[in-house]
């Protein structure tokens, strides 16, 4: 079946650390996204990449890094400048073909960040 | 720049009661338009989508119809089910530069339905 896999479920950061979520995807899609939802909140959008080795910013970058080396990984790793880390994160895909503000992204099951 | 509002929960219902979840949205251009639903600890599913104005999505017992003249895509279901509780987003999509698309989302919705 086709999908979009990530892990770990729960993960959890020192102080200080970096930490890497994996996102991977067997759809053949193009376009890949990273979101952080905060409790009450509704998806902010982090990172997106088009395609391989392309990547841009989305509405709250500061703090986060991304590569997209493969199209079917789009890992994201939440560095210790970001000082809020503890959130909810999810990947979600998309073809990426032209006219694509009418797509369906497709979402993963989300990574679960705490702070120790 | 765009934006999402949705009713404020919990909405509380019995077992095959009428539901509906407001939204309206603020957008320049031709937004698409889509209801997510968010079970506890998991991801987001896409429950129905509307690409252009008077379009009506549906799926399972769930409809909404895009209102431009309104700037609404309210969410309804004629029988509610205990398995249909939930969180409910509300979501605009826009283009970014290229081929990538932009979600704007609500707050979310949680709506729980008790026997």
């Amino acid at each position: 079946d086709g999908g979009i896999t990530q892990s770990p479920k729960y993960l959890f950061r020192k102080e200080g650390q970096n930490v890497t979520l994996s996102c991977e995807q067997n759809l053949n899609h193009d376009a890949m996204y990273w979101y952080r939802q905060d409790p009450g909140q509704g998806l902010r959008l982090i990172y997106y990449s088009q395609i391989v080795n392309d990547f841009q910013k989305g509405d709250i970058a500061e703090g986060y890094s991304v590569s997209r080396e493969k199209k079917e990984s789009f890992p994201l790793t939440v560095t210790s400048a970001q000082k809020n880390p503890t959130a909810f994160y999810l990947c979600a895909s998309s073809t990426g073909q032209r006219g694509g503000y009418q797509e369906t992204q497709y979402f993963g099951p989300g990574t679960r960040l705490l702070v120790l | 720049g765009n934006s999402v509002t949705q009713m404020e929960g919990p909405v509380t219902l019995s077992e095959e009661a009428f539901l509906t979840i407001n939204c309206t949205y603020t957008a320049t251009g031709y937004p698409s338009l889509f209801w997510y639903v968010q079970y506890p600890g998991e991801g987001l599913q896409l429950l129905l989508k509307a690409t252009k104005a008077d379009d009506k999505g549906s799926n399972k017992g769930f409809e909404a119809t895009y209102r431009k003249e309104t700037t609404s895509f309210h969410l309804e279901k004629g029988s509610v089910q205990v398995s249909d509780s939930a969180v409910y987003f509300c979501a605009l999509s826009d283009r970014l530069a290229g081929t990538a698309s932009k979600l704007t989302f609500g707050t979310g919705t949680r709506l729980q339905v008790t026997l």
